[in-house]
């Protein structure tokens, strides 16, 4: 699986969006960007992933460049319980494979 | 989505003694599961594979017969760490994902292993 880079902690007042960038410029053709959530003491959350087009659904949307070596995590308004660490992960779209979990963005939203 | 139990959500053991975490998958067959593990302030580091019916896989550095899995039905895991010490305190994870139909993984809410 392609590396990826993300900012160590990042801070968000509550109802603002919160952007949470990544960059992942080894990425192959058949790989996707997926992103997951660990809240505090908790298993991961999956949240969303994206091949090239950017993607939408109930709780983020993601931004992938065009050239794909980068992609935006966007939490439209943030609240207090999306404080978590967030996982960017590259992959193939396959079942069966573990996921390869970095340090992740540490994001906290703030009253 | 899917949902993924994973029991007990804490246990405190004794050195020396061996401790059984469960892992299932309670709307969907999971062909395939995987164990982590999370030290403090750490990111998920994977321990195991397990496939239904197989063998599991493990990482380097984890040691086999130390860390006993076994996934005999298409629900269910069991991590056994036997022979507990002190370092093995940790978050214990399992994560499942279905064959060929979703391609997310599921996971459990964590065991949190105290030894003492």
């Amino acid at each position: 699986d392609a590396k990826t880079t993300q900012p160590t902690s990042m801070d968000c007042a509550e109802g603002r969006a919160a952007n949470l960038p990544c960059n992942h410029s080894t990425i192959s053709g058949n790989e996707y960007v997926y992103w997951y959530r660990q809240i505090h003491s908790q298993g991961p959350q999956y949240i969303i992933h994206g091949l090239k087009n950017n993607e939408t659904n109930e709780m983020a949307s993601l931004i992938i460049t065009e050239d794909r070596k980068s992609s935006t995590l966007i939490l439209p308004h943030a609240t207090l319980r999306d404080t978590a660490v967030y996982y960017c992960i590259v992959r193939v779209e396959v079942s069966g494979y573990a996921l390869n979990f970095g340090k992740g963005t540490s994001l906290l939203v703030t009253p | 989505g899917a949902v993924v139990s994973q029991h007990p959500s804490w246990v405190i053991c004794k050195s020396g003694t061996s401790v059984k975490i469960e892992c299932r998958s309670l709307d969907f067959q999971a062909t395939t599961m995987f164990w982590y593990r999370q030290f403090p302030k750490q990111s998920l580091m994977l321990m195991a594979t397990s496939n239904e019916g197989s063998k599991a896989t493990y990482e380097q550095g984890v040691e086999k017969d130390k860390f006993l899995i076994n996934h005999a039905s298409l629900t269910l895991s069991t991590l056994t760490v036997t022979s507990a010490h002190p370092e093995d305190s940790s978050f214990y994870i399992c994560s499942a994902s279905m064959a060929r139909v979703n391609t997310e993984a599921f996971f459990g809410q964590g065991t949190r292993l105290t030894v003492v």
